[in-house]
């Protein structure tokens, strides 16, 4: 069993839709959840960066992490076409001086006009 | 003024070859990363130097050397490649334990 496991996608949406991204985690020793999005033959980016149970908002999108159920997910509101890449999500572990990162295989978004 | 870069972009280059791959970032971090992303997207960690001290070292073939002469480069040298080192390699900074930041890749095509 994956450490983390992400729908692959692709999905595909309209422009104006609420996307609704999901990953799931089996390791406890996660501390930080991350969202990165990746558009073709480039670097991640970092979307939104949290270590708590809850909801964490920034523009259009909402970051929402269940610790309980070791789930965690990515809302994209009024999507736009620009929006359309791939994205990741990514948990870590502290080690000493550096943090080991934990990616999903990441899922294709596509908006459409 | 690019923060995270790495050179070459690019890199084709014949099996047993050795080759390296270089990395500086210039926002004043002090942890460096090596990811390998496949031909599935799928990321993962490699290495990841703090000032200069190997802090992981993931189960990567000793072919792979990572090397950091200071705390603003972490440079990876690839001895006698292979076709699955075929990738695309990203170099990643941070302040110790916070935010990683990617660099733009390097896409290595071994042939």
């Amino acid at each position: 069993q994956k450490e983390v496991e992400q729908d692959p996608g692709p999905l595909s949406v309209p422009e104006g839709a609420i996307v609704s991204l999901n990953c799931t985690y089996s390791n406890s020793a996660f501390q930080y959840f991350m969202w990165y999005r990746q558009y073709s033959r480039k670097g991640p980016e970092l979307l939104m960066y949290t270590y708590s149970s809850g909801n964490k908002e920034d523009g259009r999108f909402t970051a929402q992490v269940d610790k309980s159920s070791k789930y965690i997910s990515l809302f994209i509101r009024d999507s736009q076409p620009s929006d359309s890449a791939t994205y990741l999500c990514a948990m870590s572990r502290l080690t000493g001086t550096a943090s080991k990162l934990t990616f999903g295989t990441g899922t294709r978004l596509q908006v459409t006009l | 003024d690019t923060a995270v870069s790495q050179t070459p972009k690019y890199l084709v280059t014949q099996m047993g070859n050795d080759k390296s791959i270089k990395c500086e970032q210039n926002l004043g971090h002090d942890t460096m990363y090596w990811y390998k992303q496949d031909s599935k997207k799928f990321l993962k960690i490699m290495f990841s130097y703090n000032n200069k001290e190997l802090i992981i070292n993931e189960t990567v073939p000793n072919r792979f050397s990572p090397k950091s002469p200071d705390k603003a480069h972490l440079n990876l040298h690839i001895n006698s490649l292979e076709l699955g080192d075929s990738a695309v390699y990203f170099c990643a900074s941070s302040h110790s334990t916070d935010t990683q930041y990617f660099g733009p890749g390097t896409r290595l095509t071994v042939l």
